[in-house]
């Protein structure tokens, strides 16, 4: 799996949006790019993925750049339960080959008041 | 999302006991399951993977004979720590693969040798 590279920490006011950049610049054509979230004490939980073109779930929104070696997750109007360890990941989706995750040290997002 | 449950959340030790915590995929099946551990303030590392019937293929410096993993059903794996000592105390999180691909996480378990 491509290695990723993510700023350390992150703040971020609460009820303004929330740009979480992402470099990938060796992923290959058939990996995908996956964002999950650690909050203190708990697994991860899946936010997004996406290939090439941007997505959106009721969760956030992954901004893919055209040259698919960036990527910036955006939460649209954070909360104060959004702090978290945001971790980018990029893997091959489906199949055997790379199915497991390989976890970088991720940001640390801090939502203030 | 699918729903990958553990068990127990927390578990406390004695030093020299085994300790065995229990993945369960709640609403799939998952031919695979990984298990990672992760240390305060570090990020997941995997330690294994474990396939449904079959034995489970290890990561480097990962002791198989101390972390024993059993993956018997399409819905369980467990993870028995064996003679745990109080370096084995960390965070112990598994992940389900569902039959597209998504990998879904359980809650973790925390295990406190003393």
């Amino acid at each position: 799996d491509a290695k990723t590279t993510q700023p350390p920490s992150m703040d971020c006011a609460e009820g303004r949006a929330a740009n979480l950049p992402c470099n990938h610049s060796t992923i290959s054509g058939n990996e995908y790019v996956y964002w999950y979230r650690q909050i203190h004490s708990q697994g991860p939980q899946y936010i997004i993925h996406g290939l090439k073109n941007n997505e959106t779930n009721e969760m956030a929104s992954l901004i893919i750049t055209e040259d698919r070696k960036s990527s910036t997750l955006i939460l649209p109007h954070a909360t104060l339960r959004d702090t978290a360890v945001y971790y980018c990941i990029v893997r091959v989706a489906g199949g055997n080959a790379g199915n497991m995750l390989t976890f970088g040290g991720g940001t640390r997002l801090m939502v203030k008041p | 999302g699918a729903v990958v449950s553990q068990h127990p959340s927390r578990v406390i030790c004695k030093s020299g006991t085994s300790v065995k915590i229990e993945c369960r995929s709640l609403d799939f099946q998952a031919t695979t399951m990984f298990w990672y551990r992760q240390f305060p303030k570090q990020s997941l590392m995997l330690m294994a993977t474990s396939n449904e019937g079959s034995k489970a293929t290890y990561e480097q410096g990962v002791e198989k004979d101390k972390f024993l993993i059993n993956h018997a059903s399409l819905t369980l794996s467990t993870l028995t720590v064996t003679s745990a000592h109080p370096e084995d105390s960390s965070f112990y999180i598994c992940s389900g693969l569902t039959i597209t691909g998504e990998l879904f996480f359980g809650e973790g378990s925390r295990l406190t040798v003393l």
